[in-house]
C-alpha cells in the first residue's frame, strides 16, 4: 500500500530562519505529489504540486519543493519563514488504490516566533 | 477559493443518533471526497464519488455511508454516531480534467459525539 511519511511532527523556528520539511513516499511508479497548508482554524490549501518535468517546483508564498525520485522524497523548503507561516503542513501523494484520492502524511506543525 | 460549502459547520450529537453532513460545490467537478482529520493521523479518506450515484469506499469507511444524487451534492451519513467519530470532516473536489489531480477542500465540519 502507498504511504507518506513526514519526519517532523513539530518544527519551531524564528522568523527569517530557513525551513525544510521532509516527506517520503512509498510507491515505485509515476507519482503526483502535493504539499498542502492548513492555517489555524482554516481548510487545507494547495501550496504546490508536482506532476512531471522540472523536479524543482515553485509554489505560492515563496515555498518550493524538490522531487528526488531516487530518494522517494518531496521535501518542502522556504529560505526565510515569517510568523504568518505558522500552520500545519501536509504532504500527499496520489494513490492508485482508491481511485483518484490522495494519501496524506500525518502533518507537520510549524510554529514561527517573531 | 473553490466554491465548496459544508453544512453544518459545527454539530454536537449524542451517541447512537444518525447524522448527515452535506457538501455542496458550484464547480461542476466530477469527483468528490470525504475525509476525516484527527490529531496524529492527518487526513484519511472515508468515501469518494466519481459521478452521480457512483461511490466507493476509502480507508476508514466503517460506520459511514454516502450518497450523491446530484453533481453538486455529496452527503455523508453516520448511521449511528459513536464517540470515535468525533472529528473534523472535510469535503474535497477534483476536476481530473487534463490530468489535474489536485483536490480543493471545503471549510470543514467539526462533529462532536457525546
Amino acid at each position: 500500500a502507498q504511504s507518506v511519511s513526514q519526519h517532523n511532527h513539530h518544527v519551531i523556528l524564528s522568523e527569517a530562519a530557513s525551513l525544510e520539511l521532509g516527506c517520503n513516499y512509498s510507491y515505485g511508479g509515476t507519482v503526483n505529489l502535493f504539499w498542502y497548508v492548513q492555517y489555524p482554524g482554516q481548510h487545507l490549501q494547495l501550496l504546490l504540486k508536482y506532476f512531471s518535468g522540472d523536479p524543482l517546483v515553485k509554489g505560492i508564498k515563496g515555498f518550493e519543493a524538490e522531487f528526488i525520485k531516487s530518494k522517494f522524497s518531496f521535501n518542502l523548503r522556504k529560505p526565510s519563514v515569517q510568523w504568518s507561516d505558522t500552520a500545519e503542513y501536509f504532504c500527499a501523494v496520489r494513490g492508485n488504490q482508491a481511485g483518484t484520492a490522495l494519501i496524506f502524511g500525518k502533518g507537520t506543525t510549524l510554529s514561527v516566533s517573531s | 477559493d473553490a466554491g465548496i460549502t459544508q453544512s453544518p459547520r459545527h454539530k454536537v450529537t449524542e451517541t447512537g443518533t444518525p447524522v448527515t453532513l452535506r457538501c455542496h460545490q458550484t464547480e461542476n467537478h466530477r469527483y468528490m471526497y470525504w475525509y476525516r482529520q484527527d490529531p496524529g493521523h492527518g487526513l484519511r479518506l472515508i468515501h469518494y464519488s466519481y459521478g452521480v450515484k457512483d461511490t466507493d469506499k476509502g480507508e476508514v469507511s466503517d460506520g459511514y455511508s454516502v450518497s450523491r444524487s446530484k453533481t453538486e451534492d455529496f452527503l455523508l451519513t453516520l448511521e449511528s454516531a459513536t464517540s470515535s467519530q468525533t472529528s473534523v470532516y472535510f469535503c474535497a473536489i477534483s476536476a481530473l480534467d487534463w490530468g489535474s489531480y489536485e483536490q480543493y477542500f471545503g471549510p470543514g465540519t467539526r462533529l462532536t459525539v457525546t
